[in-house]
This record gives structure tokens, C-alpha cells and sequence, in this order.
């Protein structure tokens, strides 16, 4: 019974460079959340996606960053010309259904480095 | 914009100790959860509390979830190390899917 999977645990970019992070959610889990940490930080709300759709992108910087979660395979959060600032963990969480006391289960994250 | 604020930030105890961490918001939670986080990974549900007033019990770990739902605490009991980890409080917006985080406290147990 595999929980929320992410890959790759690390990854190391030097600026300029494109960041693909992957994100497969619990079996039976329709609905997948992307959130951002930083160092001594608590976890920032970036995406919200189900099947084909984006629910809501709000935490999102409006530039360089997408996401998707396709029909098919895992959800990817894509992040173009990286800097520095992005050095971050990203999160993926999924639940079965939207909304209060669903809970999350996560990941446990892609550690982004950009040199 | 809800706030979720977590005190204390940091905490260091010695092994067999009580400790209560706090988590306050300015607005009523629709809900509340309580997340523990080791690190090099990612949070790990403990509870979720929604009744004004609610006391859940986890083992040593007792949750209570404030009369007007503005607050929340953790009180562990017989602190070990194996509970050390940042402990976060979640509480959605308003009954929608997205959570907010608070800062969270980082617990060290000591042996």
C-alpha cells in the first residue's frame, strides 16, 4: 500500500536550469496539493489540482512556475529558470476528497538545491 | 488572511518531561489538524479536531481543541526522543480544501 511517492528526493539545478518534480498520489486519492518549504519555515499552500484540472494555483508565482496532473501518471510541478530562491522542499500531499477533515497524506519531498 | 501562530518555537527537553505546545488563530477553525514532521521527511497526520472543546487522546499525546475554536494545544506526557520533530497545526480556510500552516514548534528530546 504505497503512500503519496515523490521524486527525486534531491535534485541539484544550476540557475537558468528547468526543475521537474513528480509527484504520484495514494491509490484511490483524486486530489493533489503542492506546498513549498522553506529552511525554518512551516509549509506554503502553492497548488491545488485534481485530474485535467487546476483548482487553484493562488500560491503560485505567476512566472516560471506550472503544475499539471494529466489524465495519465504522476502530477509534475515545473519550475523554469531556477534561482536560488527556489532552494526549497517542495511538499505533494493528496487526499481521497476536497475539503475539511479529509486530511493530508505527504510526501516526503523533493529537496531542490539550485547552485 | 487566517494566521495560524505556534508556540513556543523551539523546545528542549529532557527525557520523561511533560510539554504542552500551543497553536492560536485570530479567526474561528472550521477544523484543526496536528501534523509531526522528522527530519528529511514530510508531515505526518496525527489528529483532527472540529468540536469546540474536543479532547482527543493519541497514546501520550493528548489534543485539545478550544470552546471557541481559536485555539488548540498538544500536551505530551513522558516526553521520549523518539517525539522529537517539528510539530505543525493545519487548519483549512473556511471549510475549503487548502490548508494553512502554522510556523510550528520544534521539539528536541534529550536522552
Amino acid at each position: 500500500n504505497a503512500g503519496v511517492m515523490q521524486n527525486p528526493r534531491h535534485l541539484v539545478r544550476r540557475r537558468g536550469q528547468e526543475a521537474r518534480l513528480r509527484c504520484s498520489p495514494m491509490k484511490g486519492h483524486s486530489h493533489v496539493y503542492w506546498y513549498r518549504q522553506l529552511p525554518e519555515e512551516g509549509l506554503k499552500f502553492m497548488v491545488y489540482l485534481q485530474k485535467e484540472n487546476i483548482i487553484d494555483e493562488s500560491g503560485m508565482p505567476k512566472e516560471r512556475f506550472s503544475a499539471e496532473f494529466p489524465k495519465e501518471g504522476p502530477s509534475i510541478l515545473r519550475i523554469q529558470q531556477v534561482v536560488r530562491g527556489d532552494s526549497a522542499a517542495y511538499f505533494c500531499a493528496s487526499s481521497p476528497g476536497g475539503g475539511a477533515d479529509n486530511g493530508y497524506t505527504f510526501g516526503s519531498g523533493t529537496r531542490l538545491t539550485v547552485v | 488572511t487566517q494566521l495560524l501562530e505556534q508556540s513556543p518555537q523551539f523546545l528542549s527537553i529532557q527525557e520523561g518531561e511533560n510539554l504542552t505546545v500551543y497553536c492560536n488563530s485570530s479567526s474561528v477553525f472550521s477544523s484543526l489538524q496536528w501534523y509531526r514532521q522528522e527530519p528529511g521527511e514530510g508531515p505526518v497526520l496525527l489528529v483532527t479536531v472540529v468540536t469546540g472543546g474536543e479532547v482527543k487522546k493519541l497514546k501520550r499525546l493528548t489534543f485539545q481543541f478550544g470552546d471557541a475554536r481559536k485555539d488548540s494545544s498538544l500536551h505530551i506526557t513522558a516526553a521520549q526522543p523518539g517525539d522529537t520533530g517539528l510539530y505543525l497545526c493545519a487548519s483549512d480556510t473556511s471549510g475549503t480544501y487548502k490548508y494553512i500552516f502554522g510556523t510550528g514548534t520544534r521539539l528536541k528530546v534529550l536522552a
